[in-house]
């Protein structure tokens, strides 16, 4: 099984759909993170959590909201989705045992129409 | 605020050639520093990071990267280019761990035969 796990993989929904993704890890990190990649804008923060009490919001929280389940569970919503939230979603884990680099899940490519 | 710039949003090479792509940053303090490479439909792979020490770091698949403290910079080399080393290749900042990565736009290597 991979290190970070994000579900689904793959997902078309209609504007206006509540959506959430999912991202679970086995690395036993404490620090999780998402961002959203677009093409010529590289990776931007949506959120980040260093601990299960902590959530923090990133360069683009609006229309996103995220829960911490567990050390190893964040999950990222889509309140209402809208077309330009149509991108690839990645999940990330880290710790200070990796001074900080970044384990990454495998990507959900979301489209919304 | 804090920046990462990676100039050259394309960059193609013969293979055989060097491999030279650029990354500057913005830091009043002592950064860590990562490259990730991504192959298409695929997620983040760390190719090599400084945090401390030598400033001539060594990564996977042959590449290798450089801190310059006095220009700001960290970029990422390989003296002979491959047909397999076709990706797209992002420069990361973290300040010191205390903050989330940072990453540049990206720049996609295309490798000629």
């Amino acid at each position: 099984d991979a290190d970070v796990t994000q579900t689904p993989r793959n997902r078309i929904t209609k504007t206006g759909k509540r959506i959430m993704l999912e991202c679970s890890q086995t690395k036993g990190h404490d620090r999780m993170y998402w961002y959203r990649q677009d093409p010529g804008l590289g990776l931007r923060l949506i959120y980040y959590s260093f601990d299960v009490k902590d959530i923090n919001k990133g360069e683009i929280s609006d229309g996103y909201s995220v829960s911490r389940q567990a050390q190893a569970k964040f999950s990222l919503s889509l309140e209402s989705a809208i077309p330009n939230q149509t991108a690839l979603y990645f999940c990330a884990t880290s710790d200070v045992r990796q001074n900080y680099g970044y384990t990454f899940g495998s990507g959900t490519r979301l489209t919304v129409v | 605020a804090q920046s990462v710039t990676q100039l050259g949003s394309h960059v193609s090479v013969s293979e055989g050639a060097l491999v030279l792509l650029r990354c500057n940053y913005s830091s009043s303090v002592p950064p860590y520093l990562f490259w990730y490479v991504q192959y298409p439909n695929q997620g983040l792979q760390l190719l090599l990071k400084y945090t401390t020490g030598a400033t001539l770091v060594k990564g996977i698949n042959g590449f290798e990267a450089e801190f310059k403290k006095s220009e700001t910079s960290f970029h990422l080399t390989k003296p002979s280019a491959h047909m397999s080393d076709a990706a797209e290749y992002f420069c990361a900042v973290s300040w010191r761990g205390n903050t989330p990565l940072v990453f540049g736009k990206g720049t996609r290597l295309s490798v000629i035969a």
